[in-house]
Order: C-alpha cells, then sequence, then structure tokens
C-alpha cells in the first residue's frame, strides 16, 4: 500500500524554538518523489521542496532543512528559530508514477503554531 | 500568467442539485488534478489528467465526473450533489512527469452542500 503519514496533528511552539514536522511514508516503488507543501491561513498550497528516491542528500533552505532517510522511510522537514509567519498547515506528499498511474498522495497535515 | 484559477470561490447547493467547479491554466502544463480537502483527512484526489482527452480516477472519485477538451481546462463536474461533498476543491497543474513535480494549485473552491 502507498501511503504518507503525519502522526503530528498540530504542533505549537514559541518563537525562535526549533520545529521538526515528522513524514513517514510508504511505497514498493523503488523509484519515486516526496514534497512538501505549506498552507498558510490565507489556504492557497505553497510548493516547498521536491526530493527523488535516489538523492539522500539533506537539504537546507534559509531556515528550513529537510532529513530525508530511505532506511526508515522517513522526509522529515525542520524550522529553525521559527516565526509567527510560519504558522500554517504542512502536506507531506509521496508521488506515484508508473505506466498506468501518475498520482500524488498526501497525508493529513501537520498544524504548525509559533507563538510570539 | 494567471496560473491556475477555479471558479467560484464559494458554491452553496442542495442535495440533489449538479453543478461545475471550473478550473483552467495557462501554463501549457499536461497534467492537471483536482482535490478536495476536508478537515483531518488532508487533500485526497479525486480525479488527474495527463493531457488532453486523458483522464483517470484518483482516491475519491464517486460522485465526480471530469473530462479534459483542451490542454488549458479541467472542469469538475457533481452531478448530484451530497452534503458529503461539503468541502474545499483545489485544482492543481504541473509540467512533464505529471505527479513527479511541483504542483501548481489554484485558490480553491469552498462548497456547501445544503
Amino acid at each position: 500500500a502507498q501511503k504518507v503519514t503525519q502522526a503530528q496533528t498540530e504542533i505549537s511552539v514559541v518563537e525562535k524554538e526549533d520545529v521538526t514536522l515528522d513524514c513517514v511514508y510508504e511505497t514498493r516503488d523503488t523509484t519515486y518523489y516526496l514534497f512538501w507543501y505549506k498552507q498558510p491561513p490565507s489556504g492557497e498550497l505553497v510548493f516547498l521542496i521536491r526530493r527523488n528516491s535516489f538523492d539522500e542528500q539533506n537539504e537546507i533552505s534559509g531556515r528550513y532543512s529537510w532529513n530525508f532517510q530511505k532506511s526508515t522511510s522517513s522526509f522529515n522537514f525542520t524550522i529553525t528559530a521559527s516565526q509567527v509567519v510560519d504558522s500554517a498547515v504542512y502536506f507531506c506528499a509521496l508521488s506515484l508514477r508508473s505506466y498506468n498511474t501518475d498520482k500524488l498522495i498526501f497525508g493529513t497535515g501537520t498544524r504548525l503554531q509559533v507563538f510570539p | 500568467n494567471a496560473g491556475v484559477t477555479q471558479t467560484p470561490k464559494f458554491q452553496v447547493l442542495k442535495t440533489g442539485q449538479s453543478m461545475t467547479l471550473q478550473c483552467a491554466q495557462d501554463m501549457n502544463h499536461e497534467y492537471m488534478s483536482w482535490y478536495r480537502q476536508d478537515p483531518g483527512m488532508g487533500l485526497r484526489l479525486i480525479h488527474y489528467s495527463v493531457g488532453a482527452g486523458i483522464t483517470d480516477q484518483g482516491e475519491v472519485p464517486n460522485g465526480y465526473n471530469v473530462s479534459r477538451s483542451t490542454t488549458e481546462d479541467f472542469p469538475l463536474r457533481l452531478l448530484s450533489a451530497a452534503p458529503s461533498q461539503t468541502s474545499v476543491y483545489f485544482c492543481a497543474s504541473s509540467y512533464g512527469g505529471g505527479a513527479n513535480n511541483e504542483q501548481f494549485f489554484g485558490p480553491g473552491t469552498r462548497l456547501t452542500v445544503l
């Protein structure tokens, strides 16, 4: 079965704290892509990152970093020195693409609240 | 570029009514898809299309129809609305490899079925 699990429904932190959002995926495919999207209170969905299954290098973009570990089927997202503007729902997603399917499967999301 | 546009932004229907949610993109993207977002359920794929004339079902296709006569447009039809279809609907598009690429999302349509 292909599935994305975001076990943390809601996380609350105080500004400047570091926070990690967990994402665990299931797939039998050897080639797949993982994504993170952000949905701020305004409701739009914003792309953050894409990672393919053959690239396990961690990535850092400013205060954001991602840790991809195939051994544990995880693709975790860390925000360093969180800010109020980071308050949003964050979705992890897994793409399934083969000769007869081309789908993007989302997790249920983690709501992050950053308090001043 | 307008990106991905959706109309209407809000809609209230009565049970049994039909309607079409419109989605258009001006980026010449081959891949388009429809999701619904419900509290605690994340985004669930309804239908998707890998190009004009080609559509396929996602996770929750029942009660919805789609067609793709042009690259730009991908309307979602509710034939007989039910309260269970109350949700926020997002249309998305991407280029090239479809689900493997960054999805560009529309602003969403909030639908209430009474």
